[in-house]
């Protein structure tokens, strides 16, 4: 059983287009996570829901749209894809905010051309 | 300033040696410290977390906690070169901070035979 799971896993798209990732979570946590992993692979927070309201909201282009359905999913929506945007795109969960442990899910290689 | 600083590396150590790592950190008011191991092309994996003062063993592994230097270390003994990846350190801060992971840039590890 998969804790953490992400879809696509690759992600190889032109200049301009418009994607989605998803994130689910079977662990029953109550908050999740996107970061994302540069070439220099720095891991750097984008978002963060707990129990679907937004609590991080870190510095990143309002290109990112994030969504969270319900507790277990946490999507991120890209428009109008730039070549630094290609990175790999990790969700994670953790029981609740503050000192928990956060669990990382397989990774979204984004690639833009 | 780095918020979180670790030498990248690399860190080569023989195999049956111990390996020490080293993270700084300049959030005075960090409440909770994490290593993670990071294999390439994988995502980050628990290693450890500490949340007080001194030193906490788990297996081969022991971290170490001074919040007065704002210092934290992971010594590894009996190195295996299973064990070469990159280890990140990770502090989120109290507070107000909605349990924000804050990541240094890693050290890479290398065991060799």
């Amino acid at each position: 059983d998969t804790a953490v799971s992400q879809t696509p896993k690759y992600l190889v798209t032109q200049m301009g287009n418009d994607k989605s990732i998803k994130c689910e979570q079977n662990l029953g946590h109550d908050t999740m996570y996107w970061y994302k992993q540069d070439s220099k692979k720095f891991l750097k927070i984008m978002f963060s829901y707990n129990n679907k309201e937004l609590i991080i909201n870190e510095t990143v282009p309002n290109r990112f749209s994030p969504k969270s359905p319900d507790k277990a999913h946490l999507n991120l929506h890209i428009n109008s894809l730039e070549l630094g945007d290609s990175a790999v795109y990790f969700c994670a969960s953790s029981i609740k905010v503050n000192r928990e442990t956060q669990y990382f899910g397989p990774g979204t290689r984004l690639l833009v051309l | 300033q780095k918020e979180v600083e670790q030498n990248s590396g690399p860190l080569s150590v023989p195999e049956g040696a111990i390996a020490s790592l080293n993270c700084t950190y300049s959030d005075r008011g960090s409440q909770s410290f994490f290593w993670y191991r990071q294999y390439s092309g994988k995502s980050p994996e628990l290693i450890m977390f500490i949340y007080s003062n001194g030193d906490k063993e788990d297996g081969r592994f022991t971290a170490q906690l001074n919040k007065a230097s704002q210092y934290v270390s992971l010594l590894i003994r009996d190195s295996q070169p299973s064990d070469s990846a990159t280890y990140l350190c990770a502090v989120t801060a109290g507070g107000t901070s909605y349990g924000k992971l804050t990541f240094g840039q890693g050290t890479i590890l290398t065991v060799h035979p």
